[in-house]
């Protein structure tokens, strides 16, 4: 099993584009989850998927659109890239309804320019 | 939003030391779990705590589920050059609710 897989690990925009960051799961977990990392900041809930079709806001969603195209993909949508959102983005699953204990992927680095 | 605060922020110990890390809150946890982030790498967990006074090892790894349900540590010993990366806390206040993460604890292990 690959586990939490995440495309691309490395994206350079301009300010006002727009990209899509994709993630996969294999593990058959139900809930996904979108996190930000900045330094000094710990990780930070974007947006969470407790089930397929089912997506809500997270602590920071602002800018950022989320789609789970089925139980193993989901997508992190930027409409309009700022640099504030230049972060590391880590998408997770997990076994939602029990303990919840979440699996990382290894991450997008985005810069914004 | 909940907070947890993780303490201490950074540590340089020499290898073969051992290390202490805990996480506070000002809320009641039922589920606290420690992960650790190598160099540009995902966070993976290490260790999962279920149970108040729960005391649980993976290796030279050891995390504690505070009595008081506020708190949990994690104890490395005999440090080795690998461990260094970052350490994150993070707590589940009620089954399916989302995780709260901590700032991190940067370790540095010199040879």
């Amino acid at each position: 099993n690959a586990g939490v897989t995440q495309t691309p690990k490395f994206q350079v925009l301009k300010t006002g584009q727009s990209m899509t960051l994709q993630c996969a799961q294999d593990m058959n977990h139900n809930s996904m989850y979108w996190y930000r990392q900045d330094p000094g900041m710990g990780l930070r809930l974007i947006y969470y998927s407790a089930s397929e079709g089912t997506t809500d806001k997270g602590e920071v969603p602002n800018g950022y659109n989320v789609s789970r195209l089925n139980k193993r993909e989901f997508s992190l949508r930027l409409e309009s890239a700022a640099p504030s959102q230049t972060s590391v983005y880590f998408c997770a699953s997990g076994l939602a309804g029990g303990t919840d204990t979440q699996y990382f992927g290894p991450g997008t680095r985005l810069t914004v320019l | 939003g909940q907070q947890l605060n993780q303490s201490p922020q950074s540590m340089f110990i020499q290898e073969g030391e051992d290390v202490s890390m805990n996480c506070t809150s000002s809320s009641i946890f039922n589920t606290w779990l420690w992960y650790k982030q190598d160099p540009g790498e995902g966070p993976v967990l290490l260790i999962a705590l279920y149970k108040a006074g729960e005391l649980t090892s993976n290796g030279r790894l050891t995390a504690q589920f505070g009595i008081t349900r506020k708190d949990s540590f994690l104890n490395i010993s005999a440090s080795i050059p690998s461990d260094v990366g970052i350490y994150f806390c993070a707590g589940l206040r009620t089954s399916g609710s989302r995780l709260t993460f901590g700032e991190g604890t940067q370790l540095t292990v010199n040879p």
